[in-house]
C-alpha cells in the first residue's frame, strides 16, 4: 500500500510554544489529508479535512487558530499546534486519501509540560 | 452520512481459542470498510480491507472478515488467538457519501488470557 509519513515521532514542548507535524503522501499526490487526534484510550477523532491549496475545514469545536493546518502541495500538509498547553498533549495521527482508500501516518506523540 | 459501530468495547480470549470482534456500519453508498490495530503508544496497522471485491477478506497475522450487506456487518475473527494479539482494533468506514472521510468506530480492546 502507499506510504504516508508523519513527523516527529514524538514531541516534547514547553507551554506556550508552537509545534509543528508534518505529514507526507511518499508514493502519491493526495488531494486531501486528515488529521485526527486520539484521547488516551479512546477512538480517534477527526479534527479537519486539509485540501491542497484551500484552506482546511475544521470539525466543530476544533479551533482553527489553534490548530493551523497548512496544505500548501499534493504531498504534504501540516499541522501547527500555536501557544500549546498541557490540555493539548495528546497522540495526532494525518491521514491521505487517494481516490478510493486513506493511508496513515504512524502519528505523533505531543507531551506539552 | 456515515457511521460505525464496534459492539463490544472489550473482548477478552484464552490464548488458542477463537477471536471475534464486531462491527456494524451504516452508509447511503457503498462502503469501503477497514480493520485496523493499534498497539499501546503505537500508530496504527491495516489488518484488512473491503473494497467492493470478494466479501471474505483475509488479512494479515491470520486474521480476517466478512462483508455482509444484508446485515451491514463486517466483523473481525481469527481461529486462534496469539498473545500479541493484544491490542487496540477499530473498525473505520468511508464511502462517497461521507466524502470517503475515514469514520472510525470507538474502538475495541482485546484482552488475550494465557
Amino acid at each position: 500500500g502507499a506510504v504516508v509519513s508523519q513527523h516527529p515521532s514524538w514531541v516534547i514542548c514547553k507551554s506556550g510554544t508552537s509545534v509543528k507535524i508534518e505529514c507526507r503522501s511518499l508514493d502519491f499526490q493526495a488531494t486531501t489529508m486528515f488529521w485526527y487526534r486520539q484521547f488516551p484510550k479512546q477512538s480517534l477523532m477527526l479534527m479537519a479535512t486539509s485540501n491542497e491549496g484551500s484552506k482546511a475545514t475544521y470539525e466543530q469545536g476544533v479551533e482553527k487558530d489553534k490548530f493551523l493546518i497548512n496544505h500548501a502541495s499534493l504531498t504534504l500538509s501540516t499541522l501547527t499546534v500555536t501557544s500549546a498547553h498541557p490540555e493539548d498533549s495528546s497522540f495526532y495521527i494525518c491521514s491521505a486519501r487517494n481516490r478510493y482508500e486513506a493511508f496513515f501516518g504512524q502519528g505523533t506523540r505531543l507531551t506539552v509540560v | 452520512a456515515q457511521s460505525v459501530t464496534q459492539l463490544d468495547s472489550h473482548v477478552s480470549v484464552s490464548e488458542g481459542t477463537p477471536v471475534l470482534l464486531r462491527c456494524n456500519y451504516s452508509s447511503s453508498y457503498s462502503p469501503s470498510l477497514f480493520w485496523y490495530v493499534q498497539h499501546p503508544n503505537k500508530g496504527l496497522q491495516l489488518l484488512l480491507k473491503y473494497t467492493s471485491a470478494a466479501t471474505l477478506v483475509k488479512g494479515i497475522n491470520g486474521f480476517e472478515a466478512e462483508f455482509k450487506k444484508s446485515e451491514t456487518s463486517f466483523h473481525l475473527t481469527k481461529p486462534s488467538a496469539h498473545m500479541s494479539d493484544a491490542a487496540e482494533y477499530f473498525c473505520v468506514v468511508t464511502s462517497s457519501g461521507g466524502s470517503y472521510i475515514p469514520t472510525f468506530g470507538r474502538g475495541t480492546s482485546l484482552i488475550v488470557h494465557p
